[in-house]
């Protein structure tokens, strides 16, 4: 069992928004702003989409947005496009002796 | 251009060893944090990280005793020897670039390799 939880998956049409949740604790999630989304095609690297909560990467969409509220993060995707269509994970800084964990994965769908 | 190659997997036999290598490139490689991921099947486990200078390191408490990270910064490489594998340490292991340039902090990944897989079989 993941240390962050995250929706197994959810789906959208093209143009609409998603969010994708990652529930932690406050030892991790809630206690600090080290929250990061990484996408993941098939059979591909993942690829860092928001780091430190809300910062992107350059190059990354401004379509994709981060924030946290207490022990859940979210990853917000507007404007779904057929491409975004992939896996999300989050991860986080945990005061726990396993100093970084990541959620189960989410798989958005694009309608 | 960043890139990072890793080598090294296979199968091996429970209670082998292997070493890992990831061959970096396109960045001042000494300035960064460097981690190793593993994912089997689906989901991201990290495993590692070491500092740029390489006089910090960090496990996850699965390897461990283990594993052992280390890295060559005059040749751009970064290792991971693993010892007493399991059949639960099959996976394909990722190397990745910590984003901060401080040589610190290894909580966010952007980039990373196109992975390797090592296979714990009898």
């Amino acid at each position: 069992q993941s240390a962050l939880t995250q929706p197994a998956s959810v789906s959208g049409s093209p143009g609409q928004s998603i969010t994708i949740s990652c529930t932690g604790t406050s030892s991790d999630v809630g206690g600090y702003n080290y929250v990061s989304w990484y996408q993941q095609h098939p059979g591909k690297a993942p690829k860092l989409m928001i780091y430190d909560v809300s910062n992107r990467p350059s190059g990354v969409s401004n379509r994709f947005s981060g924030s946290k509220s207490g022990n859940t993060a979210s990853l917000t995707i507007s404007g779904l496009q057929a491409e975004d269509e992939a896996d999300y994970y989050c991860s986080s800084y945990t005061t726990s002796s396993t100093l970084v964990v990541f959620g189960g994965g989410t798989k958005l769908t694009v309608l | 251009e960043v890139q990072m190659v890793e080598s090294g997997g296979g199968l091996v036999q429970p209670g082998g060893s292997l070493r890992l290598s990831c061959a970096a490139s396109g960045f001042t490689f000494s300035s960064h944090a460097m981690s190793w991921v593993r994912q089997a099947p689906k989901g991201l486990e990290w495993v590692s990280a070491i500092s740029g200078s390489g006089g910090s390191t960090y496990y996850a408490d699965s390897v461990k005793g283990r594993f052992t990270i280390s890295r060559d910064n005059s040749k751009n490489t970064l290792y991971l020897q693993m010892n007493s594998l399991r059949a639960e340490d099959t996976a394909v292991y990722y190397c990745a670039k910590a984003s901060d340039s401080s040589g610190y902090y290894f909580t966010s990944s952007d980039y990373w390799g196109q992975g390797t897989l090592v296979t714990v079989s009898s």
